[in-house]
């Protein structure tokens, strides 16, 4: 089983939709939780970190569930410039990053 | 400021070949690091460092070895090319007060014939 996994997608949601991800880790013993962006064939960015309380920022809300070991990224009012990939990122400790393979998502005219 | 450059951003290899990737930040950060980036897979840690004059292994380490003479550059080579090492690579570097905060180069595109 992966680290770290999440839906490929593509998740395909028209401009104004709200869309959320899931990602699943396997490591009870992770402490950190993060998003980041990477558009096509660019470098990633990080969007939010995920806090125990849950955390937003403008229209993003990430979520953490220690229980059920799963983080979430909700976005609402999509825009076209919400397209690209999200990357979930767990911290086993310092230095120890586990990166998923990315949730694709399309923002449709 | 630039943030995280990365030189070459694509090259051609053939097997058994060797080549440097440079990296530089201008951000003043302690920490930096490689990684290697394959369709299927997360990004995965192949070096790090946490400071000039100190480096060490991440997940991938085997092929590559690293050296950070300067604070502000981290290189990365390959001594003997093999297909497999065929993927793009990412700088990062990060404030050690923050370091989660990963800043990311553009990245280089190495195919390996």
């Amino acid at each position: 089983r992966k680290e770290v996994e999440q839906d490929p997608g593509p998740f395909n949601v028209p401009e104004g939709a709200t869309v959320a991800f899931n990602c699943t880790y396997s490591n009870s013993a992770s402490q950190s939780f993060f998003w980041y962006r990477q558009d096509c064939r660019k470098e990633p960015k990080l969007l939010m970190s995920v806090y125990s309380s849950g955390n937003e920022d403008g229209r993003f809300t990430a979520q953490l569930n220690r229980a059920s070991q799963y983080i979430s990224l909700l976005i609402r009012d999509s825009k076209l410039s919400d397209s690209a990939t999200y990357l979930c990122v767990v911290s086993l400790g310092t230095y120890k990053y586990i990166f998923g393979t990315g949730t694709r998502l399309k923002v449709l005219a | 400021n630039a943030g995280v450059t990365q030189t070459p951003k694509f090259r051609v290899l053939k097997t058994g070949q060797s080549m440097t990737l440079l990296c530089a930040q201008d951000m003043n950060h302690e920490y930096m690091y490689w990684y290697r980036q394959d369709p299927g897979m997360g990004l995965r840690l192949i070096h790090y460092s946490v400071g000039e004059g100190t480096t060490a292994k991440g997940e991938v380490p085997d092929g590559y070895n690293v050296s950070r003479l300067k604070k502000q550059n981290f290189l990365l080579g390959l001594e003997s090319a093999a297909p497999s090492q065929t993927s793009v690579y990412f700088c990062a570097s990060s404030h050690r007060d923050k370091e989660y905060e990963q800043y990311f180069g553009p990245g280089t595109r190495l195919t390996v014939t």
